[in-house]
């Protein structure tokens, strides 16, 4: 069983659309969670953490926590073709340990 | 931008060969580590250094090795390449020891080997 699992998707959404991406998580001691965007060819981009459960909102971005099903999600309202990009989904046991990736969400948002 | 950058950006060597990769770390920060990404995969974790000494290493062989300087620039260094080193290397640098400890990503080197 790997550490982080996301559905590799591709997932395609019509534009204004929510897209919903989901994450799960082996490791009971994970404290934090981070959702990272990755265009192609480039370098992953932070978008969101969340530590606590429940929800965290930033803009269109919403990250859902819950440690006792050990599951995230992402969930990107009004989505744009802007959006379509791979999602990774990674964890962390404390600041001082390894980041771990999921092998990432693929989205595409259509127009 | 993050502040992150790598270099070089891309680079091509044979198999056997020996490779140095380069990152300068964001602006006050302690911390960095490094990842090599596959085609179609995520990032796996190679190593992390705060303050100089190596604090966490990854399922890589030995031949996989960096160093952390004062200033908090980083290398990589691979010996003996192997045709499955082909991958993007991002190394990430971080705050260190926060309670969350975002980290923040450089462009990437793009190494292929022959």
């Amino acid at each position: 069983q790997k550490e982080v699992e996301q559905n590799s998707g591709p997932l395609s959404v019509p534009e204004g659309a929510i897209a919903s991406l989901n994450c799960t998580y082996s490791d009971r001691g994970s404290q934090s969670f981070f959702w990272y965007r990755q265009y192609s060819g480039k370098s992953p981009e932070l978008i969101m953490f969340i530590y606590s459960n429940g929800d965290k909102e930033d803009g269109r971005f919403t990250a859902q926590l819950n440690k006792a099903s050990q599951y995230v999600s992402l969930l990107i309202r009004d989505s744009q073709p802007s959006d379509s990009a791979t999602y990774l989904c990674a964890s962390r046991k404390t600041s001082y340990d390894k980041v771990i990736f999921g092998p990432g969400t693929s989205l595409s948002v259509i127009p | 931008e993050t502040g992150v950058t790598q270099s070089p950006t891309h680079l091509i060597k044979t198999r056997g060969q020996q490779v140095t990769l380069r990152c300068s770390s964001q602006s006050g920060h302690n911390t960095v580590s490094w990842y090599q990404q596959a085609l179609g995969q995520g990032p796996q974790f190679i190593f992390q250094y705060y303050r100089e000494e190596e604090n966490g290493r990854g399922n890589f062989p030995p031949r996989f090795s960096g160093l952390q300087f004062p200033n908090y620039s980083s290398e990589l260094n691979v010996n003996a390449l192997e045709l499955d080193d082909s991958a993007l290397y991002l190394c990430a640098s971080s705050l260190g020891g926060g309670a969350i400890d975002e980290q923040f990503f450089g462009p990437g080197t793009r190494l292929t080997v022959l």
